[in-house]
């Protein structure tokens, strides 16, 4: 198994630009989140879902989009990408609540 | 506001001996507390983790120890090694939820040989 797979592993973007950060579970899960770390902060959540078709917000919603149209894929969209927004990105998945999160290998954003 | 305090930023322990990261939390409705290891470069793993129904668990020589009435729990490792060299987040969740994380801000252990 693959596991959770996040493409891609370093990007630079310039302000105002957006894109797209995949992230691809192999295993079944119905939990799927969005993380981001900075330094001293911990792992802040973005966005989560539950089962394909259901998204919400976490702590840190703000400047990101989500959807999950199937249950292996889960992207995270900047819709316009701010210094603010370089960060570590982490994409997890869980089988349910309490058996714990696999986590992907993360994606290092540059924002200039 | 942060719902999960993690203590010390950084520890450094000899080889053998017990590190000890702490972890306060102020929501009463959290209910599932794991921990997280990470190593540079990857991401975090889950460790070992522990329901509020009960005051300790162990697996290895890794050991959670909570304090319900507190609020308040810790992670104890015995005889560390060079290898434990990593940063570890404790964690919190509540059933209502979803599968929402509460992340403490991490320690970073160093193990010196």
């Amino acid at each position: 198994n693959a596991g959770v797979t996040q493409t891609p592993k370093f990007q630079v973007l310039k302000t105002g630009q957006s894109m797209t950060l995949q992230c691809a579970q192999d295993m079944n899960h119905e939990y799927m989140s969005w993380y981001r770390q900075d330094p001293g902060m911990g792992l802040r959540l973005i966005h989560y879902s539950v089962g394909a078709g259901i998204t919400d917000q976490g702590e840190v919603p703000n400047g990101y989009n989500v959807s999950r149209s199937t249950t292996e894929d889960f992207p995270l969209r900047l819709l316009s990408a701010a210094p603010s927004q370089t960060s570590v990105y982490f994409c997890a998945s869980s089988y349910f609540r309490t058996a714990g999160y696999t986590f992907g290998s993360g994606t290092r954003l540059t924002v200039v | 506001q942060q719902q999960v305090k993690q203590s010390p930023q950084s520890l450094i322990v000899q080889k053998g001996g017990i590190s000890i990261i702490n972890c306060a939390y102020e929501n009463t409705a959290f209910d599932y507390f794991p921990w997280y290891q990470q190593f540079p470069g990857k991401g975090p793993a889950l460790l070992i983790a522990i329901r509020p129904d009960v005051s300790e668990k162990k697996e290895g020589r890794f050991t959670i120890s909570f304090n319900k009435s507190a609020k308040q729990f810790s992670l104890h490792i015995m005889d560390s090694q060079p290898g434990d060299s990593a940063t570890y987040f404790c964690a919190a969740s509540r059933g209502n939820a979803g599968n929402m994380l509460t992340f403490g801000g991490g320690t970073r252990l160093m193990v010196k040989p």
